[in-house]
């Protein structure tokens, strides 16, 4: 099946710095999404995007996907940005079943 | 619009009992899914429902069986609960786009 790797696995900001989380996948896909998981579990929508850029606030993604791989910007990060972000793909015919990578932890300390 | 539920939020099970997840959504979505997220992993797909009156086997379906039973609710069972089956359990739904998510089941098997 499709491999999805995410990097990096870890990652430690001060309030208010810039980061990439980069996603890499190994064929193909159909559509890509980012998510962020909080502390308390809960799975939250971040994009979908199987190409092109967006914008929604302090964050952005991009994927190129002709190239396979998709990045995450977060900006002026808060607090409120820790957590897991996830990218996950989905494959023709697959009845949009997503394949997750196994995440960026961050945590953005005060 | 409760988006996707989940039922029961925890529970603890000895070897070899049943349960059933109980999972509904609101918003006309053709497909539904089921996940577990094990610790420091990404979601890995149990099966999936890409219409009313079909399903399909995910990346780990061994141990489980489901059940649509009609366009909003999609139930998982576990017929003899093993320590493996211990996990968060993820229920989605989607119409060709987004995949939401619901809040999930912390499963603890003994």
């Amino acid at each position: 099946g499709i491999q999805v790797e995410q990097s990096p696995p870890d990652l430690i900001l001060q309030e208010g710095a810039n980061s990439t989380l980069r996603c890499n996948f190994s064929d193909s896909v159909n559509n890509l999404q980012w998510f962020h998981q909080n502390p308390w579990g809960q799975l939250i929508n971040l994009f979908y995007i199987p190409s092109g850029t967006k914008q929604n606030g302090r964050l952005s993604a991009t994927t190129v996907a002709t190239e396979r791989y998709s990045l995450l910007y977060i900006s002026s990060s808060q607090t409120t940005d820790s957590g897991v972000y996830f990218c996950a793909v989905d494959v023709v015919d697959s009845g949009y079943a997503l394949n997750f990578g196994k995440g960026t932890s961050l945590l953005v300390t005060p | 619009n409760a988006g996707v539920t989940q039922t029961p939020k925890f529970q603890v099970l000895k070897t070899g009992q049943s349960m059933t997840l109980q999972c509904a959504q609101d918003m006309n979505h053709n497909s539904m899914y089921w996940y577990r997220q094990d610790p420091g992993m990404g979601l890995r797909l149990i099966y999936y429902s890409a219409s009313e009156g079909t399903t399909d086997k995910g990346e780990v379906p061994n141990g489980y069986n489901v059940s649509r039973l009609n366009k909003r609710e999609f139930s998982l069972r576990l017929e003899s609960a093993a320590p493996s089956q211990t996990s968060v359990y993820f229920c989605a739904s989607s119409d060709q786009g987004w995949q939401y998510f619901g809040p999930g089941t912390r499963l603890t098997v003994t």
